[in-house]
């Protein structure tokens, strides 16, 4: 079963603009992160934001925000005032259980083109 | 710099011959490492988690004997693709994880392998 949605293929964005990119998720472990990576061409993957299942206010990281829903169980990444460079692939992902250790499973991802 | 170093970036070769791709962390011990494969405009999928010093955890449908994981060292895993075929071409991203961090695992650099 598939346990990271990411319903949206690819996304537009006119640089200056916010843009928000889905991500929904299943697990019955009580404990568990979310992640948000972006793969640029190079293909390496970058780190931009975590939120843990159990921290009380929504995770921001500069010009990144997650929008935690919990009851929802969606993780949507908010990317404010859209830079040229944010041109890539977003993945959504999930580690399940604690710290250290425990594999992270990834959605299918978003390309997002800004548009200058 | 870089956390989780993985070596070669670029490989090319032969059908029949087998490679060897490296992933070392360098300023942290890994008890763990995950080992990740992706075909173009598709998803990381976890192939298998390598565990310092016991037998690597495959994923259901990963073929054990042809994607040999070694995890010798606490700072060291190797994958190796046995006997290569074409369809094995694929990007190769190795992660480990930082005892006690909560913000995800880091990532390798990650490989392009072309079998011919």
């Amino acid at each position: 079963a598939q346990k990271i949605t990411q319903t949206q293929p690819g996304m537009f964005v006119q640089e200056k603009e916010a843009v928000t990119l889905d991500c929904t998720y299943d697990t019955s472990d009580p404990s568990y992160g979310l992640f948000w990576y972006k793969q640029p061409s190079s293909g390496e993957m970058i780190f931009l934001i975590y939120q843990g299942s159990y921290d009380q206010q929504n995770a921001t990281e500069g010009r990144y925000s997650l929008n935690f829903q919990k009851a929802r169980k969606s993780a949507n990444l908010v990317i404010s005032a859209s830079q040229l460079g944010d041109s890539a692939m977003y993945f959504c992902a999930m580690r399940e259980g604690g710290t250290g250790g425990f594999k992270t499973i990834f959605g299918a991802g978003t390309r997002l083109f800004v548009k200058a | 710099g870089a956390v989780v170093s993985q070596h070669p970036s670029r490989v090319i070769c032969k059908s029949g011959t087998s490679v060897k791709i490296e992933c070392r962390s360098l300023d942290f011990q890994a008890t763990t490492m995950f080992w990740y494969r992706q075909f173009p405009k598709q998803s990381l999928m976890l192939m298998a988690t390598s565990n310092e010093g016991s037998k690597a955890t495959y994923e259901q449908g990963v073929e054990k004997d042809k994607f040999l994981i070694n995890h010798a060292s606490l700072t060291l895993s190797t994958l190796t693709v046995t006997s290569a075929h074409p369809e094995d071409s694929s990007f190769y991203i190795c992660s480990a994880e930082e005892p006690g961090r909560r913000r995800g695992a880091f990532f390798g650099q990650g490989t392009r392998l072309t079998v011919v």
